[in-house]
């Protein structure tokens, strides 16, 4: 009950185009919904965050669109450049005391020219 | 502000060893968590101390074990050292627990022989 499913495992979109990676949760207790992004060699980075209260948030090319009665939250990537080529992973964690967050399996964008 | 920084970066081990990573939150984080990544398995929660006390523990042998200082900084230290401990040790700060973003370093390479 405490997994979250990411899909695809790897995406390859042409420059311009939008980029959309999916991410399924079983826990109705989830109440906060980040996506990190992550380069070679680096850590991951907070990209963007949702909270159940909302269906969905965008910050400037980055849009989470969320689905509170399906358990499902994706992130869309609007004109996709290169520079976006990274690994992203979705997670979900609960409010309150010391509840982990729990990571999707990582999707690896590819964004080609 | 500085960002979270783990040292070493890069280490080298053979099985049966053990090894020491340290981790030094973003000033005023209170939280430290430990993650193991690698291609398989993902992003794996270890553990979660708070004002020096381990408050969560992810599903990992007990030769991986860690401990916080008074000054928040954390090590994280794992015995016996097996091939499959090779990974991508990251660190993440946050101010407290709950659902406060997670603020990842860029990580320790450990690859055991």
């Amino acid at each position: 009950q405490q997994q979250v499913k990411q899909s695809p495992q790897s995406l390859i979109v042409q420059k311009g185009g939008i980029s959309i990676i999916n991410c399924a949760y079983e826990n109705t207790a989830f109440d906060y919904f980040p996506w990190y992004q992550q380069f070679p060699g680096k850590g991951p980075a907070l990209l963007i965050a949702i909270r159940p209260d909302v269906s969905e948030k965008k910050e400037g090319r980055f849009t989470i669109s969320f689905n509170k009665s399906a358990k499902q939250f994706s992130l869309h990537i609007m004109d996709s450049q290169p520079g976006d080529s990274a690994t992203y992973f979705c997670a979900a964690s609960r409010n309150g005391g010391y509840q982990k967050v729990t990571f999707g399996t990582g999707t690896k964008l590819q964004v080609i020219p | 502000k500085a960002g979270v920084t783990q040292t070493p970066r890069y280490l080298i081990k053979t099985r049966g060893q053990q090894v020491t990573l340290s981790c030094s939150p973003i000033s005023g984080h209170r939280s430290v968590s430990w993650y193991q990544q690698t291609p398989g398995q993902g992003l794996q929660f270890l553990f979660e101390y708070f004002s020096e006390t381990q408050r969560n523990k992810g599903n990992f042998p007990g030769r991986f074990s860690g401990r916080q200082f008074s000054n928040s900084r954390s090590e994280m230290n794992v015995s016996t050292l097996e091939l499959g401990d090779s990974a991508l040790y990251l660190c993440a700060s946050r101010i407290a627990g709950g659902a406060d973003t997670q603020y990842f370093g860029p990580g320790t390479r450990l690859t055991v022989l």
